[in-house]
């Protein structure tokens, strides 16, 4: 039972354009989300995050929309760059469970095209 | 510098031959936990640890055992390997600060193929 999926296992986005990862979730418990961030033969790395307290969460070129009544989560990259190439995945926790229980989705692996 | 090691980073093995897979982070983090990535099917925790001699079952624990002798170093023992367990391994650190935000750091990977 795939708590958060990841829909799209892969996405092509051509050099400055925005690219939208797009991560649902069925556990509505869930209460704080997290975009981790993976190059080949490295381990993931944290992006980004939001609570579901707030709709949106900006840092740099990288926005995470929240929407809670349709469980889902997206996250924008605005420009796109070829550096962002690598798989994202996306997590989620739950407040019983605390901040280091995370519920992964599959990845989706994100190529910028020059 | 901060980080998380895991060796060996490449391992082939046969059923059955008993291996370890060491952890070790410098950061003095409480929190460390292993997972394992396959295709389709994202990240899942194997077992983690709250602290020193403080572990317990994530959510595909079986045929994995782990132990916390130390703060820095997590091992993760497959003590009959089977070919299932052929997947990508990662470590992770965090500290326990008893906010939301704290972060995982995650090791390098280490890629295990049991024949």
């Amino acid at each position: 039972d795939q708590q958060v999926k990841q829909n799209s296992p892969s996405l092509s986005v051509q050099e400055g354009r925005i690219s939208i990862l797009n991560c649902d979730y069925t556990n509505s418990m869930f209460d704080y989300f997290l975009w981790y961030k993976k190059y080949p033969a490295e381990g993931p790395t944290f992006l980004i995050s939001i609570s579901s307290i707030k709709d949106k969460n900006e840092d740099g070129r990288f926005t995470v929309f929240l929407n809670k009544s349709a469980k889902h989560l997206s996250l924008h990259i605005v420009p796109s760059q070829p550096g962002d190439s690598a798989v994202y995945f996306c997590a989620a926790s739950a407040p019983r469970q605390g901040a280091q229980k995370l519920v992964f989705g599959q990845g989706t692996r994100l190529t910028i095209n020059p | 510098e901060a980080q998380v090691t895991q060796n060996p980073r490449y391992l082939i093995t046969v059923t059955g031959k008993k291996l370890t897979v060491t952890c070790s982070q410098n950061m003095n983090h409480e929190y460390m936990s292993w997972y394992r990535q396959d295709p389709g099917l994202g990240l899942r925790q194997i077992y983690y640890s709250m602290n020193v001699e403080v572990t317990d079952k994530g959510d595909v624990p079986e045929g994995y055992k782990v132990s916390r002798k130390e703060k820095r170093n997590f091992p993760l023992i497959l003590e009959s390997p089977s070919p299932n367990q052929t997947s990508l391994y990662f470590c992770a650190s965090s500290p326990l600060t008893g906010t939301r935000t704290d972060t995982q750091y995650f090791g390098p990977g280490t890629r295990l193929t049991v024949l």
